[in-house]
Formats: C-alpha cells, sequence, structure tokens
C-alpha cells in the first residue's frame, strides 16, 4: 500500500495479557516512530528506529514495552502483563531518514491501533 | 525539554469565516521547526504546515497560513474560509534540529468545529 498500516486497527484485551502492535511502514522509509496518544492528549513519543537499530527508547514508559524491527522494515511494538493505563492510541510513523535534501523529512503516520485494557 | 501547550482546547467557525488556532512552545534552541497536524474522525495524521525557525516568513498553504513570532515563542495557525471539512482535532507540534532532531513533541490539541 501507500501508506504506513498498522494492525489491529482495534485490539481489546483483559489485564495481565499481553499484547503485539504492528507497524508496516511506507518501502523505503528507513525510520520508523511509535507514539502514544492517549485520549484528550497529544501524540507521546515512544521509541525510534533507523534501519533496524533502535536509536532510542527513552519514551517507553517501562520495562513491560519494548519494540523490534529485526529486518528494517516491519515493527513490533510489545505490551506485556498489560494494565488499564495502557489504553491508549498506539501511532507508528516513518520518515525517508530523519533529514531530506532539505533539511526535513516528513512524517508519515499511520492510523493507529486503539488498545482498550479491560 | 520542549513543552507545546495549546490554550484553546476547543474552537469553534461559522462556515466561510476565519479562524485562529493558537500555539505556543518554550525551547532554548534557535533552530527548530514547528507543525500544524490535522486529525479528523478518521483517525489520520495529516501535516498541514511546516515553519523553519531561521525563515522569518511566514509559511503558507492554500487556505491555512501561520503566524510565528520566534521572540514571543509563538506559531498560530490561521484558516481562512473555513470548510466542513476543515472540522479535526488540530495539534501544533515541535521539532529539534539538534540531537533529538527525530522526536516530535505535540501539544493537546484544538479541537475545531465549522459550522454550517
Amino acid at each position: 500500500g501507500a501508506g504506513v498500516s498498522q494492525s489491529p486497527r482495534y485490539k481489546v484485551t483483559k489485564r495481565g495479557q499481553d499484547v503485539a502492535l504492528r507497524c508496516d511502514p511506507i518501502s523505503g522509509h528507513v525510520s520508523l516512530y511509535w507514539y502514544r496518544q492517549a485520549l484528550g492528549q497529544g501524540p507521546e513519543f515512544l521509541t525510534y528506529f533507523n534501519y533496524e537499530a533502535q536509536q532510542d527508547k527513552s519514551g517507553l514508559p517501562n520495562d513491560r514495552f519494548s519494540a523490534e524491527r529485526p529486518e528494517g522494515s516491519i515493527s513490533t511494538l510489545t505490551i506485556q502483563r498489560t494494565e488499564q493505563r495502557d489504553s491508549a492510541m498506539y501511532r507508528c510513523a516513518s520518515s525517508l531518514g530523519v533529514r531530506d535534501s532539505s533539511g526535513n523529512s516528513p512524517l508519515h503516520f499511520g492510523n493507529g491501533t486503539r488498545l482498550t485494557v479491560t | 525539554a520542549q513543552t507545546v501547550t495549546q490554550s484553546q482546547p476547543e474552537m469553534s467557525v461559522q462556515e466561510a469565516e476565519t479562524v485562529t488556532l493558537s500555539c505556543t512552545y518554550d525551547t532554548s534552541e534557535s533552530d527548530y521547526y514547528l507543525f500544524w497536524y490535522k486529525q479528523p474522525p478518521s483517525r489520520q495524521m495529516i501535516l498541514v504546515i511546516r515553519q523553519e525557525a531561521y525563515k522569518q516568513q511566514n509559511a503558507t498553504e492554500n487556505r491555512f497560513s501561520v503566524n510565528f513570532q520566534k521572540a514571543a515563542k509563538s506559531f498560530s495557525l490561521k484558516i481562512s474560509d473555513s470548510q466542513l471539512g476543515d472540522a479535526a482535532m488540530y495539534f501544533c507540534a515541535y521539532r529539534s534540529s539538534g540531537g533529538s532532531n527525530y522526536k516530535l513533541t505535540f501539544g493537546k490539541g484544538t479541537l475545531l468545529t465549522v459550522n454550517p
């Protein structure tokens, strides 16, 4: 497809279960980002990959959250032992690189995965 | 750390009228980028307009323009000739040009309603 694809679109899980959220970036985009958007808030940075290397994971809330991008394309965000406070929209974005020839590299966002922990 | 503040949780405008959404930010950097994103009910996140801090000229994209006041750290979005399709949540965002230049910092958003 032409855009960033995220699956599932909606995920309802019970507290204590593990969940895996998938992001398929635009082909050729080397940079991939995960953001979390709580209800009524703006997106907050979670983590950033350059190719397969996780360059920054400072935004991950705690060690229950992890992300990988093993082949430099598809990425998975995993939340272990989910808690109700994890309920949010999880957005993935990709870009050609951090910077393009103009000094910017627009982010292309996916439509997100809405996670509800009951 | 940079912060972005959108002081208007909600705004409304009549179709064909003009509306201005406010955004202020806090940074110690001199070079950075500012953005306005639109989030309609479809859940997309659409880039509306971008401003480089080193450029004095305000960015314009069709009916959308910004008023960038660097000294005041203000970055407002003006929507002219508002259309029903402009109804959405609008987010202001900041991006450093330095070491964390891959990271966007967003405000909490302004929900814009367009009345017919």
